[in-house]
């Protein structure tokens, strides 16, 4: 059982937006340590999506947005499109392991 | 342009040791921190520890400590992630990242090592 609770799957229709959730704890995100999200497309290495809660390295569309309140983060994808069906993983760091943790992930299905 | 380049595909028996390897390239390598991640079949990912080349500073997950050896070689800029005695659970893709600094999220990553324990 991962430290980070994601739902294991979404799915959304073309045009739609979406939110994955990640939900942790006051030894994680409760703390105040950044949070990640990272895109996995099958076959293929993990991609940094968002960095430090809400930044968007470059090249990464503008439809992929995270947040973070409490002890939860978000991303949320607009303008779903077939090529965004992926797994996604959040990631922050736990100071009660101490360590990095990822989420368990998320299947995004387009439909 | 920044490149994580990491070895072949192995295939042990158990009881066997491996010492995988990933190399960088197109920024300088002691700068950054170089993390490994597991990957289990159809499983999600697994931070197991991190190492600092420029001081050889290391990190562990508790889940990995004892398990396996991370270490690096700043003079050919290589990072390896090693065990002493595979186990068939160590079966799985093993990836290296980079990082910037303890808040930066691993923004490049190599293209995964599949290893394989099986007697």
């Amino acid at each position: 059982q991962s430290v980070l609770t994601q739902p294991p799957s979404v799915s959304g229709a073309p045009g739609q937006r979406v939110t994955i959730s990640c939900t942790g704890s006051s030894s994680n995100i409760g703390a105040g340590y950044d949070v990640h999200w990272y895109q996995q497309l099958p076959g293929t290495a993990p991609k940094l999506l968002i960095h430090g809660n809400n930044n968007r390295p470059s090249g990464v569309p503008d439809r992929f947005s995270g947040s973070k309140s409490g002890t939860s983060a978000s991303l949320a994808i607009t303008g779903l499109q077939a090529e965004d069906e992926a797994d996604y993983y959040c990631q922050s760091y736990d100071s009660s392991l101490p360590g990095e943790v990822f989420g368990g992930g998320t299947k995004l299905t387009v439909l | 342009e920044v490149q994580l380049v990491q070895s072949g595909a192995e295939v042990k028996k158990p009881g066997e040791s491996l010492k995988i390897s990933c190399k960088g390239s197109g920024y300088i390598f002691t700068n950054y921190w170089i993390g490994w991640v597991r990957q289990m079949p159809g499983k999600g990912l697994e931070w197991m520890g991190i190492i600092y080349p420029g001081d050889s500073d290391t990190k562990y997950s508790p889940s990995f400590q004892g398990q396996v050896t991370i270490s690096a070689d700043k003079s050919i800029r290589t990072a390896y992630l090693q065990w002493s005695s595979l186990k068939a659970s160590d079966t799985a893709m093993y990836y290296c990242a980079r990082r910037e600094g303890d808040a930066s999220g691993f923004d490049y990553w190599g293209q995964g090592t599949l290893v394989s324990v099986s007697s």
